[in-house]
């Protein structure tokens, strides 16, 4: 089974709207952590935001908030006031804690419009 | 203090032939890990290394091997290259267990 599912190949959104990619994950280690890199066409992996398993509170980081649905197992990446900076591939990962590796998903590819 | 860096950043090889992808981690970072993404597709995880001993490696052949070095640093081997090995290469450190820093990746083309 596949530990981490990004069911969205393709987003658009307008310049300035907020934005939602989805991410489902699959573990049975009670402990692990939730991630989201952009990556641009540099191929550069830039963190963006972190959640814990354990973390009671959804992570913020800037325009970026992670709404996380621990019962649902999914952990969503939402982009405010979205910029033209922000087109890029966005991928969820995970790592468990005892594991040693980032399970990464497919991704989604971002596009913001002017 | 510095980042994860990545050479070469481009590379073209002939199916056959060996290569060696170089990381130069950051400041600080005892593990490295190494990540191939073929074209479309999110990174896999090749292997990692702790303090110079491989301590986890994904479902990759045994012509992918590496190396990390006393100063931290690691290089990929991939020997045999096959036209599958065509992919972004990312090498990742950190110095706990979720805190990870990516490099910018080799693109490596065999052909």
């Amino acid at each position: 089974a596949q530990k981490i599912t990004q069911t969205q190949p393709g987003m658009f959104v307008q310049e300035k709207e907020a934005v939602t990619l989805d991410c489902t994950y699959d573990t049975s280690d009670p402990s692990y952590g939730l991630f989201w890199y952009k990556q641009p066409s540099s191929g550069e992996m830039i963190f963006l935001i972190y959640q814990g398993s354990y973390d009671q509170q959804n992570a913020t980081e800037g325009r970026y908030s992670l709404n996380f649905q621990k019962a649902r197992k999914s952990a969503n990446l939402v982009i405010s006031a979205s910029q033209l900076g922000d087109s890029a591939m966005y991928f969820c990962a995970m790592r468990e804690f005892t594991g040693n590796q980032f399970y990464f998903g497919t991704g989604t590819s971002l596009t913001v419009i002017p | 203090e510095t980042g994860v860096t990545q050479s070469p950043t481009h590379l073209i090889k002939t199916r056959g032939q060996q290569v060696t992808l170089r990381c130069s981690s950051q400041s600080g970072h005892n593990t490295v890990s190494w990540y191939q993404q073929a074209l479309g597709q999110g990174p896999q995880f090749i292997f990692q290394y702790y303090r110079e001993e491989e301590n986890g490696r994904g479902n990759f052949p045994p012509r992918f091997s590496g190396l990390q070095f006393p100063n931290y640093s690691s290089e990929l081997n991939v020997n045999a290259l096959e036209l599958d090995d065509s992919a972004l290469y990312l090498c990742a450190s950190s110095s706990d267990r979720f805190g990870y820093t990516f490099g910018s990746g080799t693109r490596l083309t065999v052909v």
